[in-house]
């Protein structure tokens, strides 16, 4: 199976910075990842989709990239709204799987 | 609008079993494969299962491969999870998203339901 490793699993910063989280998979998976953004007590949502392919209607201020075992995902300016949970998640092979989450918290 | 919906999340005893069902809207639901996807209180997301467009090919977590089983009646635009010898580590939150199968074959889940909460205790 394909380990995925997040890193910060927790962050501060404030409203305006410019943040980046780290997602290493245990193995190749091209640009098979994905990252969601999960608000407390509702379901993912899908921000990014093949390492760097904003899903249409996500604000242009998040962006990924990456490829083979490597990912980042940024948000170049952080907004009240964006103090949330983030999980990347590999697409490559069954079975699929997250890495553990990113808090993102109010400095 | 495009939706899915789950229903049947329930307190059931250890080693009972609970079957999920989703209900999809907007979409021409058999154009898609299907997954869950589960939280436990408290901690990040976990696959669960996939299947395809037609049913005929079907992917499991290893945590629950032998007691879960996906299906869907592409006539009914339903996806179910029969859960069966339901564990503790079982209980969660469960998800059904839609899974988008690009050109490039590079998946990824792009519409997800609110969730239904199962919890196992006795």
């Amino acid at each position: 199976d394909i380990q995925m490793t997040q890193s910060p699993s927790s962050l501060s910063a404030s409203v305006g910075d410019r943040v980046t989280i780290t997602c290493r998979a245990s193995q190749s998976i091209s640009t098979y990842l994905n990252w969601y953004q999960q608000k407390p007590g509702k379901a993912p949502n899908l921000l990014i989709h093949a390492a760097s392919s904003l899903q249409s209607g996500v604000p242009s201020r998040f962006s990924g990239s990456g490829s083979g075992t490597d990912f980042t995902l940024t948000i170049s300016s952080l907004q009240p709204e964006d103090f949330v949970s983030y999980y990347c998640q590999q697409s490559h092979s069954a079975p699929w799987t997250f890495g553990q989450g990113t808090k993102v918290e109010i400095k | 609008e495009v939706q899915v919906v789950e229903s049947g999340g329930n307190l059931v005893q250890p080693g009972g079993s609970l079957r999920l069902s989703c209900v999809a809207s907007g979409f021409i639901f058999s154009n898609n494969w299907m997954s869950w996807v589960r939280q436990a209180p408290g901690k990040g997301l976990e696959w669960v299962a996939n299947i395809r467009r037609d049913g005929n090919e079907i992917y499991y977590a290893d945590s629950v491969k032998g007691r879960f089983t996906i299906s869907r009646d592409n006539a009914r635009n339903s996806l179910y999870l029969q859960m069966n010898n339901l564990r503790a580590e079982d209980a969660a939150v469960y998800y059904c998203a839609r899974i988008v199968e690009p050109s490039d074959y590079r998946y990824y889940m792009d519409v997800w339901g609110k969730g239904t909460t199962v919890t196992v205790s006795s």
